[in-house]
């Protein structure tokens, strides 16, 4: 069965620092993945997505993730974190050979951004 | 415009009620899903709609639980006679019928089975 694992569960950080949130998915033939955050008692919000094409993709709010069909990764990172960065993040992929069908989620990782 | 909207926010039953919740897609979107979060966990996949047509009901945990869409646009998700274990946030989500199109997610339900 197709799977996302997040690697981290929480990834505490001071402000201003550099950050990567870990993400690894199983290998298939079409892959499209996503990156979501969750900020408390909120739905969830896209930073960006992978559907094809270049493989470093640039989302909102400074994240970008790199696609790495090798290592089956798709890591979000940014170069300084803020305050206000401090949330849930999921890594998703959709299910089969389409890039709008449902989406399989990770565990998720908590980004904690300390002052 | 008009994000998706879900109600109620929080909701609150005693084991062996039924619950609906309701969800509003963005105007137009053809595709709404349904997921349920456990707390601490990831979004797990629940039900799929194409239009009115429920299209995946894989993802539903038991005969309990019901989702429909009647005319197209608002779907309920229902479920009948609650236990402790489906207190989780319900999740809905549209998305547009082209291509390439991300879904949209709605804040969510809140539901707590006392």
């Amino acid at each position: 069965a197709q799977s996302v694992t997040q690697l981290d569960s929480q990834v505490p950080v001071f402000e201003e620092a550099p950050v990567e949130l870990r993400c690894n998915y199983s290998s298939s033939v079409s892959v499209y993945l996503f990156w979501y955050v969750q900020y408390p008692n909120q739905g969830l919000q896209l930073l960006l997505k992978y559907l094809s094409g270049s493989t470093l993709v640039k989302g909102i709010n400074g994240f970008e993730a790199e696609f790495n069909k090798s290592q089956t990764s798709f890591h979000l990172r940014k170069p300084s974190v803020h305050i206000s960065d401090t949330a849930e993040y999921f890594c998703a992929r959709a299910e089969g050979s389409s890039n709008t069908g449902k989406l399989i989620f990770g565990q998720g990782t908590t980004l904690q951004v300390k002052p | 415009g008009a994000g998706v909207s879900q109600s109620p926010r929080y909701k609150v039953a005693k084991r062996g009620q039924d619950v609906a919740l309701r969800c509003d897609p963005i105007s137009g979107h053809v595709s709404l899903f349904w997921y349920q979060q456990a707390l601490g966990q990831g979004p797990e996949f629940l039900t799929y709609f194409q239009n009115e047509a429920q299209l995946d009901k894989s993802g539903l945990p038991s005969d309990r639980f019901f989702a429909e869409r009647p005319e197209g646009s608002v779907s309920t998700l229902k479920i009948q006679r609650t236990q402790q274990e489906d207190s989780a946030v319900y999740l809905c989500a549209s998305s547009d019928r082209r291509p390439n199109q991300p879904q949209h997610f709605g804040d969510g339900t809140r539901l707590s089975i006392l």
